[in-house]
């Protein structure tokens, strides 16, 4: 089993709608997430973090932690087609507690 | 306070040569990743390190792939004698510590293309 998995998409939601982008994680131990957003030839930027469960808002953006059920997500409300992209998800895991990230899922928002 | 910066943005190497790609983290960071991204997928893991230490080097290739963060100067990742499979996107990441939580931020990148 893969370390952090995603589904790879494309995910497809109007403008105006709301995108759910989900993740889930395989180490137990990990504590700590991230969401990292990657237009097409860019590097990946950072846009949100979660530490503990529940939900953190930031804008548009709300992440989700579920230890329990060892799931992430990230919903992005009222989608532009600004925001089409690719979404990482990642989490820190391993022996050597390094970052890990899983294949992203392709973001596409229709106007 | 400047980003992470990498060097050389597009890298061009023929078959046999050897490529340096540079990474030098944000100030006040001493952990650097590498992560190589092939057209079309997901970031893949290959070095973390530490200042003057490799602390996790489970997905470089055994053979031609080697990497270093010296205690002054950038974190290097050397590929001797490249190969077409070579061409990527390779990407690091830095962090201010090593411990579990810590934001890492992203340089823009070299594109290694080998002809």
């Amino acid at each position: 089993q893969k370390e952090v998995e995603q589904n790879s998409g494309p995910l497809s939601v109007p403008e105006g709608a709301i995108a759910s982008l989900n993740c889930t994680y395989s180490d137990r131990g990990s504590q700590s997430f991230f969401w990292y957003r990657q237009y097409s030839g860019k590097s990946p930027e950072l846009i949100m973090s979660i530490y503990s469960n529940g939900d953190k808002e930031d804008g548009r953006f709300t992440a989700q932690l579920n230890k329990a059920s060892q799931y992430v997500s990230l919903l992005i409300r009222d989608s532009q087609p600004s925001d089409s992209a690719t979404y990482l998800c990642a989490g820190y895991g391993g022996a050597t507690n390094k970052l890990i990230f899983g294949t992203g899922t392709l973001l596409a928002v229709q106007p | 306070n400047a980003g992470v910066m990498q060097n050389p943005r597009h890298l061009v190497r023929r078959r046999g040569q050897e490529a340096r790609l540079r990474c030098s983290p944000m100030k006040g960071h001493s952990h650097v990743y590498w992560y190589r991204q092939l057209p079309e997928e997901g970031l893949k893991f290959m070095v973390y390190l530490q200042k003057e230490n490799i602390i996790d080097e489970s997905g470089m290739p055994k053979e031609r792939f080697s990497a270093e963060f010296p205690k002054e100067g950038p974190s290097i990742l050397r590929i001797q004698q490249v190969v077409r499979g070579d061409s990527a996107a390779y990407f690091c990441a830095s962090s201010p510590i090593g411990t579990e939580g810590t934001e890492a931020f992203f340089g823009q990148g070299t594109r290694l293309t080998v002809v």
